[in-house]
């Protein structure tokens, strides 16, 4: 099946800091990916959807200058946060999509960011 | 607007026990929906899907949903449960058009052996 893969899975930083979070469709093109924040005990919430080669599209309430997207290729999407604060720790989970059988998305196991 | 809701939060079962985990949407028009598991430590896996057709949608790991249109719902079954289903269920949906799924709560299942 499709796999993708989240990288890193878990990171620790200081505020104020910036981080990477890197998602790969592993063995097929995505046309889309997606962004997720899952806070504890609740469900996914999407942030932002990117297609290839165009500008992300936020959902409402998210800051598109502090959580920046960018989605180069058909198997790479990256989320960095900026200027990491505290309130900004979270499960951070991307999914990708092909635009064949049905775009189902296929989800990354996640990336724990905690801000200290 | 668009929503997906799971009544139950959490469910606690003994292995053998039957289950069914409840999920409600609201759209208008056509609608896709899908059933995930999270199972601890791991990625979202799709359980089953439901496009269009027969109502009665089989998924792996012996799972199965019936889509019935007239209640909004799409609940998920099986009909006897084992340890090893223990994870978090989360149903979805989207409208027909469109790629952007609308998760519900999540259920946390745990199966006592």
């Amino acid at each position: 099946g499709a796999v993708v893969s989240q990288h890193p899975s878990w990171v620790i930083c200081k505020s104020g800091t910036s981080v990477k979070i890197e998602c790969r469709s592993l063995d097929f093109q995505a046309t889309t990916m997606f962004w997720y924040r899952q806070f504890p005990k609740q469900s996914l919430m999407l942030m932002a959807t990117s297609n290839e080669g165009s500008k992300a599209t936020y959902e409402q309430g998210v800051e598109k200058d502090k959580f920046l997207i960018n989605h180069a290729s058909l198997t790479l999407s990256t989320l960095t946060v900026t200027s990491a604060h505290p309130e900004d720790s979270s499960f951070y989970i991307c999914s990708a999509s092909q635009n064949i059988g049905g775009n189902i998305q296929y989800f990354g196991a996640g990336t724990r960011l905690s801000v200290l | 607007a668009q929503s997906v809701s799971q009544h139950n939060h959490h469910v606690i079962l003994s292995e053998a026990a039957s289950l069914e985990l409840g999920c409600n949407y609201s759209y208008g028009g056509t609608v896709n929906l899908f059933w995930y598991v999270q199972y601890p430590g791991q990625h979202l896996q799709l359980l089953l899907k439901y496009f269009s057709g027969d109502p009665l949608v089989k998924g792996i790991k012996g799972f199965e949903a019936e889509f019935i249109k007239s209640k909004f719902s799409f609940n998920l079954r099986k009909p006897s449960v084992q340890w090893s289903d223990t994870a978090e269920y989360f149903c979805a949906g989207r409208d027909n058009a469109g790629n952007m799924l609308t998760f519900g709560g999540g259920t946390r299942l745990m199966v006592k052996p």
